[in-house]
């Protein structure tokens, strides 16, 4: 089983709505969460990381959900801006390195 | 903002033949990856330094590929010979320490093997 696993999506939505991922990871002793996002070849930017008690920067909202192993990415209000691959990444205690998800395609239509 | 620094930004090279990438990372961020993209997939780590050692470099095919932090600053990547297959992003990233904190990434190297 994979350290961390995503829905590949594609996720195609209207701008204004509401639109989720969740990512699951095999690792209970994981630690560290973080959702990245990456435009058509470009690298990897930091959205926001993943506390335990959820977190929220404006549009975007992240949650932790330790029983299930698994994060999830809420976006409201979805923008054309918004269209890029959100990678899920995880931290495993004891591994020395971040663990990312194959990562989810959102495109956002007009 | 500081950067993490990359080049070449794109390389084009013939297989068999060597390659190498640059990175400077973000000053002060002890810890620098070397990661490995290709479309459609996550990273993939090929090797992780803390300073100037190597942490973890189980992933890297050490039959082609080298990677080194001598001063435990800048680091350079090599592959010798260059096979089809490694056609891909490489992308390199520090963090202030290992795992805990987040990766930032450069803009990358994309490497075409012909």
């Amino acid at each position: 089983r994979k350290e961390v696993e995503q829905d590949p999506g594609p996720f195609n939505v209207p701008e204004g709505a509401t639109v989720a991922f969740n990512c699951t990871y095999s690792n209970s002793a994981s630690q560290s969460f973080f959702w990245y996002r990456q435009d058509c070849r470009k690298e990897p930017k930091l959205l926001m990381s993943v506390y335990s008690s959820g977190n929220e920067d404006g549009r975007f909202t992240a949650q932790l959900n330790r029983a299930s192993q698994y994060i999830s990415l809420l976006i409201r209000d979805s923008k054309l801006s918004d269209s890029a691959t959100y990678l899920c990444v995880v931290n495993r205690y004891g591994a020395n390195n971040l663990f990312f998800g194959t990562g989810t395609r959102l495109t956002v239509i007009p | 903002e500081a950067e993490v620094a990359q080049s070449p930004r794109y390389k084009i090279t013939e297989k068999s033949q060597a390659v190498a990438f640059w990175c400077d990372p973000i000053s002060g961020h002890a810890t620098l990856y070397w990661y490995r993209q290709i479309l459609g997939q996550g990273p993939e780590l090929l090797v992780q330094f803390q300073d100037e050692s190597v942490v973890d470099d189980s992933q890297l095919p050490k039959d082609r590929f080298s990677a080194e932090r001598l001063k435990g600053v800048d680091s350079t990547l090599k592959i010798q010979p260059a096979e089809l297959g490694d056609s891909a992003m490489y992308l390199c990233a520090s963090s202030q320490d290992r795992g805990n904190s987040p990766l930032h990434f450069g803009n990358g190297t994309r490497l075409t093997v012909t």
